[in-house]
């Protein structure tokens, strides 16, 4: 158990529609970070912050979008969602903004129908 | 532009085989940090082990060794005496600069290599 939570699990949706997937990190982490695990892309990093402030972004499209909240926990938006959305999305968590060991969470499985 | 390869997609062995998996990185950064995660059937990634460009000693941790060599740009990581359990994908990354964000950095993943291990 890395100490990052996700929620939820697995999601099921329709084209078209919005979603938020939820992202606690490991106690002390300022740093989250998001990727998405698709068959064709591999593993591609989305997007990163650090004490709430967005302080990178990799290969995210502008339908996505994330925040993190004074608490520290993360939540990516994704919206009018198509069919090539459908992945895995793991959140990741660090102590330092650089990557050093990022400990990821178990991923939240997206199926867009 | 940062790159990370692991040219094998898929390798199968019997059970207490070693099995090393290749991984060569590209990057313009002269410093720079490796990292190799495991994702097992279940599908969380777990961290193995951060090797930094100024460090290029191997490092053994039980039955996984790692082999650094600069001057090949290779990160190369064994199992020795290889069990059902060490099933799963490993990948390879690399600390590399953001698209953007003055200072920040992202992991660059490989495609990974899928390990069957045999009864």
């Amino acid at each position: 158990d890395s100490g990052v939570t996700q929620t939820p699990k697995h999601l099921i949706t329709a084209t078209g529609q919005r979603v938020t997937l939820r992202c606690s990190p490991r106690s002390g982490d300022l740093s989250v970070y998001w990727y998405q695990q698709s068959l064709d892309q591999g593993l591609q990093f989305l997007i990163q912050y650090y004490n709430g402030e967005e302080r990178a972004k990799g290969n995210i499209l502008e339908r996505f979008s994330a925040q993190q909240f004074p608490d520290l926990h993360s939540e990516l938006n994704l919206s009018s969602l198509e069919l090539g959305d459908s992945a895995l999305y793991f959140c990741a968590s660090s102590a330092l903004t650089g990557s050093y060991e990022q400990y990821f969470g178990p991923g939240t499985r997206l199926t867009v129908t | 532009a940062q790159k990370v390869t692991q040219a094998q997609t898929e390798i199968s062995v019997v059970e207490k085989e070693d099995v090393t998996l290749d991984c060569v990185y590209e990057t313009r950064d002269t410093t720079y940090y490796l990292f190799w995660y495991k994702q097992p059937p279940s599908g969380e990634l777990v961290f193995l082990i951060r090797r930094n460009s100024f460090d290029e000693q191997n490092e053994i941790s039980g039955r996984y060794s790692w082999n650094f060599q600069k001057s090949t740009s290779s990160f190369n990581f064994t199992i020795t005496a290889s069990q059902v359990v060490d099933s799963a994908v490993y990948f390879c990354a690399l600390r590399a600069r953001a698209h953007s964000g003055a200072g920040s950095y992202q992991l660059t993943f490989g495609k990974g290599t899928k390990l069957s291990v045999i009864p």
